[in-house]
This record gives C-alpha cells, structure tokens and sequence, in this order.
C-alpha cells in the first residue's frame, strides 16, 4: 500500500487567494483526519470524518476552512480567502477502525505571503 | 478535561546515552496511551501504545509503561542512536465517546555522535 497521499507537499500563496489541499486515505480505512501543525501551537486536530462523513469539525478555525469528502478516497482542505496566519504544514491522517493505529501522510507545508 | 504534559525540549543527548521523554496525562476515564514519533520532513508514525494501566508498549529498543496511579507513561530508551533524532509525541485516546487523540507538544531529540 502507498500509505496515505497528500498533494501538494509544498505550496505558496498570496494573501487572499483560494487554497486546497487534497488528501487519499490508506484503502478501508474509515476514519480521515485533517490536522494542522505549527511551531506556536503545536499538532491541531481541525476535522474528523468517519465513512466520508464529517463528524467533529470543532477544531476548524473559522469559516475560512471548509473540508469535504466526496467518496472514500478522497478528501479537500480548503481555505478561502487564506491568510498568512495559516501558513503551516497540514496532515492527513487515516485509521482502519475506531481507535485503531493512525497513519499520516507527509503534510502539506503552506506558505501565505 | 483531557490534556496530555510532555516535557520540554529540546533534548540533546550523546549516542549511547539513556533517554527519558516525561509524560503525564489529565483524564476523566481510562484512555489508551501512544508514542508518537516524527522524523524529520515526514509525518508522524506510531512508536508504541498501552491500551490499560501496567501495559507496557515497546519498539524499537523504546519502552514505556501505563501508570494509573501516577498518571504517566514515560518513554525511555537505554542506548539512543543518531538516527533517532525526531520529534515524539505523547497522547491519549478513549474507546468511547469522540475518536480524537489529543496530542502532547511534541519533544524534539537530537542525538550528536
């Protein structure tokens, strides 16, 4: 397996432009997490979806951040109109059951000028 | 509330040095315990786990026990390697209720030849 896919792994920005990051979760897994990491804040969980649909999303700064999940193996991150204080690395995260291992994918390091 | 304590880095150790990263935990039940690492420019990855009190999770040479009546699971490791220079991770999860772990500030180690 490839693990979980994340793209793109770099991306930079201008203030106020549209952002989207896209994730592929491991095959069978029904769990998906979207967390952001920083050096001010640490690892923030943002989202949760449990079979493609959003569970806990008490994490999402604002209304900024959307995230959706289509179908099993595929999941978006956006964040419009993006800011420079979201400037971080984003993961993806996927586990197979509830409580069970979860495995991340490389992030997304975002840059907003 | 829940909430995970790692103690603050950084840590730099000798190779063949002992390590031991502190972690304490704030928990209204009985969760299940993790370490996770990071390594440099990846995400994280799952290191060990103890799922009840007096489990002890091991890998890769690193060990940590579950204790309850102290609330602390400690990561220790009697002769570190260069190439295990990385950010770990404590956290906590439970088995019911909100499939979150919540996650530690992360303590980076670097180990010098």
């Amino acid at each position: 397996d490839a693990g979980v896919i994340q793209s793109p792994r770099h991306e930079v920005t201008e203030m106020g432009q549209e952002v989207t990051l896209r994730c592929k979760p491991i095959s069978g897994h029904d769990y998906l997490f979207w967390y952001r990491q920083t050096m001010m804040r640490g690892l923030e969980l943002l989202i949760y979806f449990n079979n493609n649909v959003p569970i806990d999303d008490s994490g999402m700064p604002e209304d900024r951040f959307s995230a959706k999940m289509p179908n099993a193996s595929f999941s978006t991150l956006k964040i419009q109109p993006s800011e420079p204080r979201d400037s971080a690395v984003y993961f993806c995260a996927s586990s197979l059951k509830r409580g069970s291992e979860q495995f991340f994918g490389p992030g997304t390091r975002l840059t907003v000028l | 509330g829940n909430s995970v304590t790692q103690m603050e880095g950084p840590v730099t150790l000798s190779e063949e040095a002992f390590l031991t990263i502190n972690c304490t935990y704030t928990a209204t039940g009985y969760p299940s315990l993790f370490w996770y690492v990071q390594y440099p420019g990846e995400g994280l990855q799952l290191l060990l786990k103890a799922t009840k009190a007096d489990d002890k999770g091991s890998n890769k040479g690193f060990e940590a026990t579950y204790r309850k009546e102290t609330t602390s699971f400690h990561l220790e490791k009697g002769s570190v390697q260069v190439s295990d220079s990385a950010v770990y991770f404590c956290a906590l999860h439970y088995q019911t209720g909100a499939n979150n772990l919540f996650f530690g500030t992360g303590t980076r180690l670097t180990v010098i030849p």
